[in-house]
């Protein structure tokens, strides 16, 4: 099946670390995305992950993927409140003729200063 | 500069009112997709598009219409037959290749519809 969950919000102090967590089922899914979007915005990729990999790391942000669990993970690193957004993860299925992305349900981050 | 759009930012029908979205891109994408957003729902496919004059059906359709007559462009109808049109519209693009695993989608800034 195709069905990706993920907390709704999430609220961290500036400064500290945000885990946002997603699990998703469908396990022959080859990448798998984080996306960001601002408030009244559409989405921007902040990062991605193929499925053979368990770690990605990029600047402030860390991608932890388990395959096994089928749980992936975005770790931003030293939380500003410009990172105070809707983070969604996506997955896209190996093989779907339409090449559709499936959508998690979003988790709002807050950050407080 | 390479991008997509969506107009208006913000639409207000009346109810029984059929309401057109704009999407255009000149990112040279063959594919193009609508969403709706709907607080805690997350993203829902609505209507996708692979290549000109063909698009198929999302999770959602019912309610809605599209056309493909341009590379360019993906209009949206929401039809007086959808019965909660309340939501955020976003529009998307992305190169297609059969069988291509990765898939980064380009979003447009999205529309805000409301029925009054």
């Amino acid at each position: 099946g195709e069905d990706v969950e993920q907390s709704l919000f999430l609220s961290v102090r500036e400064g500290d670390s945000s885990v946002i967590n997603c699990t998703y089922t469908d396990s022959s899914s080859t990448y798998l995305y984080w996306y960001k979007q601002e408030p009244g915005a559409g989405l921007q990729l902040l990062t991605y992950i193929f499925s053979n990999m368990d770690m990605k790391q990029d600047q402030r942000l860390t991608v932890l993927l388990n395959k096994k669990d089928k749980h992936l993970s975005l770790r931003i690193a030293d939380t500003q409140t410009g990172d105070s957004a809707i983070y969604f993860c996506a997955e896209s299925p190996l093989g779907g003729a339409t090449n559709k992305l499936i959508f998690g349900t979003g988790t709002l981050l807050a950050v407080q200063p | 500069d390479g991008g997509i759009t969506q107009s208006p930012k913000y639409l207000f029908r009346k109810e029984g009112q059929n309401v057109t979205l704009s999407c255009e891109q000149n990112l040279n994408h063959d594919a193009m997709y609508w969403y709706r957003q709907d607080p805690g729902q997350g993203l829902r496919l609505i209507y996708y598009s692979q290549i000109v004059n063909d698009f198929q059906k999302g999770d959602i359709a019912e309610g809605y219409s599209v056309s493909r007559e341009k590379k360019e462009s993906f209009p949206l109808t929401v039809t007086s037959a959808q019965k909660n049109p309340t939501a955020f519209y976003l529009c998307a693009s992305s190169t297609f290749r059969q069988g291509r695993a990765y898939n980064e989608q380009f979003f447009g800034p999205g529309t805000r519809l409301t029925v009054l």
